[in-house]
């Protein structure tokens, strides 16, 4: 069964520090990976993906985050965080099931808190 | 656009009492999900449908029930409602492409008492 990590709960940065969130994902076959964010009230939206190709892909608001296949790992980064980015941040796996159906799994999602 | 449209956004129920939450999705997508989000548990997927008349069980579905009868519209259960139902539910689309992004609803807050 597929399953998402992401390691950091909690995270709190001050303005212009530099972000990255962790993401692990254990699963054997092809997966699409997925960086999600929740802003304080409302419902999730794509920060960005990957599925093919560069294993760096970059996002909306300046984020990006790295596939690295042997690590099993999709880690999230900004260089220099905002105020505005406060928000929780979910990482997430798109993979094939037993039954060949696509099934999303989600990490239980890490609360960034920027402080101005 | 509308997107994918959840009611009610808030209900509160007493313990025992049922409810449906609606889901409806104006995109044409085959896939649609229902997950519930907790604190410090992210978002857990209770059931999901890979098209009209077809539904599977996640990976907490007991005490829930889905209905798919209509492409556009997927429909979440209570039959008898449970504290630790207690929860905001979000209703999610998506296209067959396991690139493709999942598209979320509002949300919706149901407190059983």
């Amino acid at each position: 069964a597929q399953s998402v990590s992401q390691h950091n709960h909690h995270v709190i940065l001050s303005e212009a520090a530099s972000l990255e969130l962790g993401c692990n994902y254990s699963y054997g076959g092809t997966v699409n990976l997925f960086w999600y964010v929740q802003y304080p009230g409302q419902h999730l939206q794509l920060l960005l993906k990957y599925f093919s190709g560069d294993p760096l892909v970059k996002g909306i608001k300046g984020f990006e985050a790295e596939f690295i296949k042997s690590k099993f790992s999709f880690n999230l980064r900004k260089p220099s965080v905002q105020w505005s980015d406060t928000a929780e941040y979910f990482c997430a796996v798109n993979a094939r099931n037993s039954g060949g159906y696509q099934k999303v799994t989600f990490g239980i999602g890490t609360k960034l808190q920027v402080i101005p | 656009n509308a997107g994918v449209t959840q009611t009610p956004k808030f209900r509160v129920l007493k313990t025992g009492q049922s409810m449906t939450l609606l889901c409806a999705q104006d995109m044409n997508h085959e896939y649609m999900y229902w997950y519930r989000q907790d604190p410090g548990m992210g978002l857990r997927l209770i059931h999901y449908s890979v098209g009209e008349g077809t539904t599977a069980k996640g990976e907490v579905p007991d005490g829930y029930n889905v209905s798919r009868l209509k492409k556009q519209n997927f429909l979440l259960g209570l039959e008898s409602a449970a504290p630790s139902q207690t929860s905001v539910y979000f209703c999610a689309s998506s296209s067959p492409p396991l690139n493709a992004e999942l598209f979320f609803g509002e949300g919706s807050r149901l407190t059983v008492l």
